[in-house]
C-alpha cells in the first residue's frame, strides 16, 4: 500500500514558466513533508520541507504548499530554468513516531529552453 | 571531500556471490540508511540505524544484512546476490539535532549494483 503518491512520473515545462509537481499522501499520521531532487548519477539532495502547522513554505523561487485535509503537497518552482531538470521525490514522515521517510516513486522535470 | 562516501560506485557480480557495499559519513549524524531504487519504484527502505547498537529492517529488507560498524560506517551486505537485486543503492545519513529539527536526510552518490 503506497502511502505517498506521485501520480504524474514525468513532466515537461517551458523555461521561465512554473512547474507544479505534485504528491498525495494516505496516513494522516504523517507530519512533515519534504521534497528531494535527483540528479542522475547523484545521491537526492533535500530542497524543501515543510511541518503540517503550516500550509506554505518558500524558498527562492520553490514553494511548497500543503493541503492537510486533501492529503495533498505540491512544489511549484518559478520560474523554471533548464538546471531544474531533475526526478522530484515527495517524503513524508511522522515526527516522534518511527520517524522514517517514506518516499514517493518520483516526478521526472524536464524543462525546456 | 564529499559527506556521504559509499564504495564501490559500480559493481557487476554474478548470482551467488557475496557482496558488500559500504557507506561512511564525514557528517558525525547517528542515524544512517540504506535504500535502494528502481525504476518507477522510487526509494525504498532496506535497513536504518539510529545509532552503533540499533539495527532497524526497513521495507524491504529480506535478502540483505547489515552491520554499523562505527558511527561513521554503515555497511549492506547482500549474502547470495541474486538478479532482481540489480538496482542503484543510496546511503543517507540523518541528525535529529538537525536545525530544522527533523529528519532531513543527507544521501551518498550511490552504488549501481548489476547482478547477473
Amino acid at each position: 500500500d503506497q502511502q505517498v503518491k506521485q501520480n504524474s512520473p514525468s513532466l515537461s515545462v517551458q523555461e521561465g514558466r512554473i512547474s507544479i509537481l505534485n504528491c498525495d499522501y494516505t496516513n494522516s499520521m504523517f507530519d512533515y513533508f519534504l521534497w528531494y531532487k535527483k540528479y542522475p548519477a547523484e545521491g537526492p539532495t533535500f530542497l524543501i520541507s515543510i511541518s503540517s502547522i503550516k500550509d506554505k513554505n518558500e524558498d527562492g523561487r520553490f514553494t511548497v504548499f500543503l493541503n492537510k485535509s486533501a492529503k495533498h503537497l505540491s512544489l511549484h518552482i518559478v520560474p523554471s530554468q533548464p538546471g531544474d531538470s531533475a526526478v522530484y521525490f515527495c517524503a513524508a514522515l511522522t515526527q516522534g513516531g518511527s520517524e522514517k521517510l517514506v518516499f514517493g516513486k518520483g516526478t521526472k522535470l524536464t524543462v525546456n529552453p | 571531500d564529499a559527506d556521504v562516501t559509499q564504495t564501490p560506485r559500480n559493481r557487476i557480480t554474478k548470482t551467488g556471490k557475496r557482496i558488500m557495499l559500504e557507506c561512511s559519513q564525514t557528517k558525525g549524524h547517528d542515524r544512517m540508511y540504506w535504500y535502494r531504487q528502481d525504476p518507477g519504484l522510487g526509494l525504498r527502505l532496506i535497513y536504518y540505524s539510529f545509532d552503533v547498537k540499533d539495527i532497524n529492517k526497513g521495507e524491504i529488507s529480506d535478502g540483505y544484512s547489515v552491520s554499523r560498524q562505527a558511527q561513521a560506517k554503515f555497511s549492506l551486505s547482500l549474502e547470495s546476490a541474486i538478479p532482481n537485486q540489480t538496482a542503484l543503492y543510496f546511503c543517507a545519513t540523518s541528525d535529529l539535532r538537525d536545525r530544522r529539527g527533523t529528519d532531513t536526510q543527507y544521501f551518498g552518490p550511490g552504488t549501481r549494483l548489476t547482478v547477473l
